[in-house]
């Protein structure tokens, strides 16, 4: 297994462009969440999916689109980039429901992170 | 406001136990302690996690204290390798958010 892939690597923008960070697993995980991650912020959560079709708002969602229309794949749309949202962007999956115990069903697996500039 | 603290920085011998505090003073009933470890920029690792009993795996042991305000992650034989910043984490199932605190650098010396 690939586990958590995400791409870009690095991506930079300018103020005002859009722009999708995709993010995919092949784990058959249920749930996958999106966080940024900030110096002197730690990781913020940005939007989470339970499963397919089903999406919903983290801390600071704003500025940020997501869509789960597969469960592989659950891809992070900036629609309208700004300096603010400079920062390192990792999206996590989870076994969920179909994970078994507890233990295992809610152990996040995190991507490698995509580095994110915006001028 | 609800929060998660940790000591921004710790330093640890080679060999000896490294025990990094988390202080969750407003933890709820059903939420989990979750710690993750994040070494250089990679993505964070899972390590272990716990609700009211101690746990232990192969990476470390978990101790939360009975009012489950604060908890200590144990790592018993450090190693260099284990030089990273670690995250101790609330995670309520009900709402699927784990939200983290700032971390605790933790630097393994020789």
């Amino acid at each position: 297994n690939a586990g958590v892939t995400q791409t870009p690597k690095f991506q930079v923008l300018k103020t005002g462009q859009s722009m999708t960070l995709q993010c995919a697993q092949d784990m058959n995980h249920e749930y996958m969440s999106w966080y940024r991650q900030d110096p002197g912020m730690g990781l913020r959560l940005i939007h989470y999916s339970v499963g397919a079709g089903i999406t919903d708002q983290g801390e600071v969602p704003n500025g940020y689109n997501v869509s789960r229309s597969t469960t592989e794949d659950f891809p992070l749309r900036l629609l309208s980039a700004a300096p603010s949202q400079t920062s390192v962007y990792f999206c996590a999956s989870s076994p969920g429901l179909a994970g078994g115990q507890r233990r295992a069903r809610e152990t996040q697996y995190f991507g490698p992170g995509t580095r994110l500039l915006v001028l | 406001d609800a929060k998660t603290t940790q000591p921004p920085s710790m330093d640890c011998a080679e060999g000896r136990a490294a025990n990094l505090p988390c202080n969750h003073s407003t933890i709820s009933g059903n939420e989990y302690v979750y710690w993750y470890r994040q070494i250089h920029s990679q993505g964070p690792q899972y390590i272990i996690h716990g609700l009211k009993n101690n746990e232990t795996n192969e990476m470390a042991s978990l101790i939360i204290t009975e009012d489950r305000k604060s908890s200590t992650l144990i790592l018993p034989h450090a190693t260099l390798r284990d030089t990273a910043v670690y995250y101790c984490g609330r995670y309520a199932g009900n709402n699927r958010k784990l939200i983290w605190g700032l971390g605790t650098s933790l630097a393994v010396n020789p």
